[in-house]
């Protein structure tokens, strides 16, 4: 059974500094796809940023971006410029190709405070 | 239309009520989820939809019984509940094909038990 583990429950970070989120999962398959959901306090989860297994150009968007290690499992998400409305929690999650019922295996999940 | 629309916000209720909690999406998704969250976890899956049918029931007590009327709506029929199922409760829908399979989640209901 595939497991995701994210190892850092909280993290701060000055406002404008860079910051870095840890995931490592656990999987035997070669094809799947990851993803970094954040929960503002607000409680609506938005998703952040989607890397699919079987490509190895780490994906980015905007101010998001991904260090996708495969062989090592690892599947970090760096924030740059942070400002305050990414105060959040911030949950790594796993989707196997071949789940037909689509289920997400989800990280503990890491508080990320943002200092003015 | 990309949103996943929740009702009500915010429901209290005593043991003995029945209530229902809805959950509306247009993006086509053939794919529809409810999600149990306690405060700082993250979410645990309670029931899959996948075309109308339900696919996954995760254990979940008889007191809690999900309907799918059709592919753009999702409801949760509460009955009989218990203190401890207090929680926010979220909808999510995703498409289902192997491309396009991100879950895009609503703002939630967030129950009280009284």
């Amino acid at each position: 059974a595939q497991t995701v583990t994210q190892s850092q429950p909280e993290m701060s970070v000055q406002e404008a500094e860079t910051v870095t989120l840890s995931c490592t999962y656990d999987t035997s398959e070669s094809d799947y796809y990851l993803f970094w959901y954040k929960q503002p306090p607000s409680r609506q989860m938005i998703l952040v940023i989607r890397q699919e297994a079987y490509k190895q150009q780490n994906a980015t968007e905007n101010r998001f971006s991904v260090n996708f290690q495969k062989a090592a499992k690892s599947f970090s998400l760096k924030i740059s410029d942070s400002q305050l409305g990414d105060a959040a929690m911030y949950f790594c999650a796993y989707r196997s190709v071949m789940d037909s019922n689509y289920q997400l295996i989800w990280g503990a999940g890491t508080k990320l405070i943002i200092k003015p | 239309d990309t949103e996943v629309t929740q009702t009500p916000k915010h429901l209290v209720m005593g043991m003995t009520n029945k209530k229902s909690l809805k959950c509306e999406q247009h993006m086509g998704h053939r794919a529809m989820y409810w999600y149990k969250q306690k405060a700082k976890k993250p979410p645990e899956l309670m029931f899959v939809y996948s075309y109308e049918k339900l696919s996954i029931n995760e254990s979940v007590p008889s007191r809690f019984s999900p309907e799918c009327p059709n592919s753009s709506l999702l409801n949760l029929h509460l009955h009989a509940l218990q203190p401890e199922d207090s929680a926010l409760y979220l909808c999510a829908s995703s498409p289902t094909s192997k491309k396009r399979n991100e879950q895009f989640f609503g703002p939630g209901t967030r129950l009280t038990v009284l």
